[in-house]
């Protein structure tokens, strides 16, 4: 199954704006299927942090915002601060994987210094 | 409030079948949505195992799909994943979920806590 490509790490000082970007294909988010983000705390599960490529559920802090443009996407968080270390997924779709599609990046690790 | 919560042996013998379940509370899974199972290796990415739409169809990973059985237990409002044939490399922490699809869109919005699966004899 493909992988969509992301930094492995990232980090910045409280207050900083971090980006983290998700590069994918032409048959992924190069085809148009929308980005979804997700945030994973240490030792907890996967929490949707952003869908349909910017749209943030509830209870998201405005300060994270993402954005998608031709075969890549990507999240930005704003005003860093210490809870938001943790690891972060994007998540897109394959249009020529029979099956199931579903494609996930491989994960960045956000450090606040 | 939608709760999804897996169940199943922490610890699976080489070449044995891997059963979980998922409980799914708040939410009819008869009523619409797919389910999924995705899986995450000690200090590794996640990978998708496959989903069920609510109807029963089902899709898996290609790398997995001659392994895998994902089950809709509507009764009991639970789905289940087998498995069969594992080894080490199927050690993982294992998660289910629920999947909303539409059209370009297809995201994770509920997951359960994850349960760990250690393949060893």
């Amino acid at each position: 199954q493909s992988v969509l490509t992301q930094p492995p790490s990232v980090s910045g000082a409280p207050g900083q704006r971090v980006t983290i970007s998700c590069t994918g294909s032409s048959s992924d988010i190069g085809a148009g299927y929308d980005v979804q983000w997700y945030q994973q705390l240490p030792g907890t599960a996967p929490k949707l942090l952003v869908y349909g490529n910017n749209n943030r559920p509830s209870g998201v802090p405005e300060r994270f915002s993402a954005s998608k443009s031709g075969t890549s996407a990507s999240l930005a968080i704003a005003g860093l601060q210490a809870e938001d270390e943790a690891d972060y997924y994007c998540q897109s779709y394959h249009s020529t994987l029979s099956g199931s599609g579903v494609l996930f990046g491989g994960g960045t690790r956000v450090t606040v210094l | 409030q939608v709760q999804l919560q897996e169940s199943g042996p922490g610890l699976v013998k080489p070449s044995e079948t891997l059963s979980l379940t998922c409980d799914v509370f708040g939410y009819s899974i008869s009523s619409g949505y797919y389910w999924g199972w995705i899986r995450q290796s000690p200090g590794k990415g996640l990978e998708l195992i496959g989903n069920i739409y609510y109807s029963g169809t089902t899709y898996y990973n290609l790398s997995l799909k001659s392994r895998v059985t994902i089950s809709l237990d509507t009764s009991r409002n639970q789905f289940s994943l087998k498995l069969t044939s594992v080894t080490a490399a199927d050690t993982a922490v294992y998660y289910c979920a629920r999947a909303y699809s539409s059209g370009l869109e297809t995201y994770y919005d509920y997951w359960g806590q994850g349960t760990l699966v250690t393949v060893s004899s």
